[in-house]
């Protein structure tokens, strides 16, 4: 049982370059999100996902797009890097329906020059 | 939207002292987590707590709901208890967001 899965775990991207992050849960979990984490700052919401195909933005949504296309897998896209997203990347799976608490990915760390 | 507060943000132990660490909010909430992120950056669920009192081991959490407040004790405090404390808040008007405080930093001295 791998629990949530994230890849890759480091890149590093020139300003202008695509890419998409990948999570995937083998809990069966309904619920999947994608967070951010800045140096010393807590985590920002940036989009998340209550149910295979469906998505919603968080706090922090802009330059990102995200597709739940099977329940289990949950990707983060960026379109057109930016300095200001490098930062650590954070997915999270709960169960919908009784016990809340998340499992965490290992993150990914990007950085943009 | 909710404004998830946590003291102090920083917390220095000498190995076996006890510790408390507070998290207020600003709303009412679905449910409340404590988390654990150690050195090298992993993520750990302590808690769910939207309510009452849960103990595991040297931890223990209470929510008191009403007051819009949490507790996290520590007690017995190992170096292995460094790292960052969250708390984190599902709001009742919130569509299944969950929203982090910035965390209490501890370093636990040997």
């Amino acid at each position: 049982n791998a629990g949530v899965t994230q890849t890759p775990k480091f890149r590093v991207l020139k300003t202008g370059q695509s890419m998409t992050l990948l999570c995937a849960q083998d809990m069966n979990h309904e619920y999947m999100y994608w967070y951010r984490q800045d140096p010393g700052m807590g985590l920002r919401l940036i989009h998340y996902s209550v149910g295979e195909g469906t998505t919603a933005k968080g706090e922090v949504p802009d330059g990102y797009n995200v597709s739940r296309l099977k329940k289990q897998n949950f990707l983060l896209g960026l379109e057109s890097a930016a300095p200001s997203q490098t930062s650590v990347y954070f997915c999270a799976s709960r169960d919908g329906t009784g016990n809340y608490g998340y499992t965490f990915g290992s993150g990914t760390r990007l950085t943009v020059v | 939207g909710i404004q998830v507060e946590q003291s102090p943000p920083d917390l220095i132990l000498q190995e076996g002292a006890n510790s408390t660490l507070r998290c207020n909010f600003s709303d009412s909430v679905n449910n409340l987590q404590w988390f654990h992120q150690n050195p090298w950056g992993q993520l750990i669920n302590l808690f769910y707590i939207p309510s009452g009192t849960k103990q595991n081991g040297r931890l223990s959490a209470t929510t008191v709901a009403t007051e819009r407040y949490s507790l996290l004790y520590i007690s017995s405090s190992q170096t292995t208890d460094s790292g960052v404390y969250f708390c984190a808040v599902e709001p009742y008007t919130g569509g299944f967001k969950t929203i982090f405080g910035a965390g209490t930093r501890l370093f636990v001295k040997a």
